[in-house]
């Protein structure tokens, strides 16, 4: 069973808009921890966000924020004003005890 | 941030020949890396996890025999494709678990290394 779960798997926004990318998850754990990355052409994952399953508040980072409703078992990522560098495959992920799993991945492509 | 290496960052290959890959904590101490492997246009598939001083933990599905993990000092592991065949061409990327202490649970990725076995 997939434990991470992203449905879009490409999304156009247009430049200086808001977006969300959505992530699901499924974990019987009660601590887990949900990670954003994001992985540009060149290949490197970068970490942009970081949210405990026992966090009070969303976590946020500059333009990131991470939308953690624990109930739902969702962690969807906002990034505002998007940048044309923001274009980039954007991945989302879920501790479990000491493995880091992932999702499939969404394709941002940011439009001038 | 923490920095880890790999090297190399690319390597072509010949089928039947073995390609090893190092991955360095540069300025860490990292008891445990994880070693992924990713298709094209695919996510990041975890393969083993590689703890210093002891035999690294493999994934259902990944052949132990075929993916040689060594992880002998606090700062690098090694990743040993052996016998490497047009299939096992991937990118292949390392990340080490944050010290002890760091504020949360963080993985920090090496830059990848893209394998091509001809």
């Amino acid at each position: 069973a997939q434990k991470i779960t992203q449905t879009q798997p490409g999304m156009f926004v247009q430049e200086k808009e808001a977006v969300t990318l959505d992530c699901t998850y499924d974990t019987s754990d009660p601590s887990y921890g949900l990670f954003w990355y994001k992985q540009p052409s060149s290949g490197e994952m970068i970490f942009l966000i970081y949210q405990g399953s026992y966090d009070q508040q969303n976590a946020t980072e500059g333009r990131y924020s991470l939308n953690f409703q624990k109930a739902r078992k969702s962690a969807n990522l906002v990034i505002s004003a998007s940048q044309l560098g923001d274009s980039a495959m954007y991945f989302c992920a879920m501790r479990e005890g000491s493995r880091i799993i992932f999702g499939k991945g969404t394709r941002l492509h940011i439009l001038p | 941030g923490a920095v880890v290496s790999q090297h190399p960052s690319w390597v072509i290959c010949k089928s039947g020949t073995s390609v090893k890959i190092e991955c360095r904590s540069l300025d860490f101490q990292a008891t445990t890396m994880f070693w992924y492997r990713q298709f094209p246009k695919q996510s990041l598939m975890l393969m083993a996890t590689s703890n210093e001083g002891s035999k690294a933990t493999y994934e259902q599905g990944v052949e132990k025999d075929k993916f040689l993990i060594n992880h002998a000092s606090l700062t690098l592991s090694t990743l040993t494709v052996t016998s490497a065949h047009p299939e096992d061409s991937s990118f292949y990327i390392c990340s080490a678990l944050s010290p002890a202490g760091a504020r949360v649970y963080e993985q920090f990725f090496g830059p990848g290394t893209r394998l091509t076995v001809l």
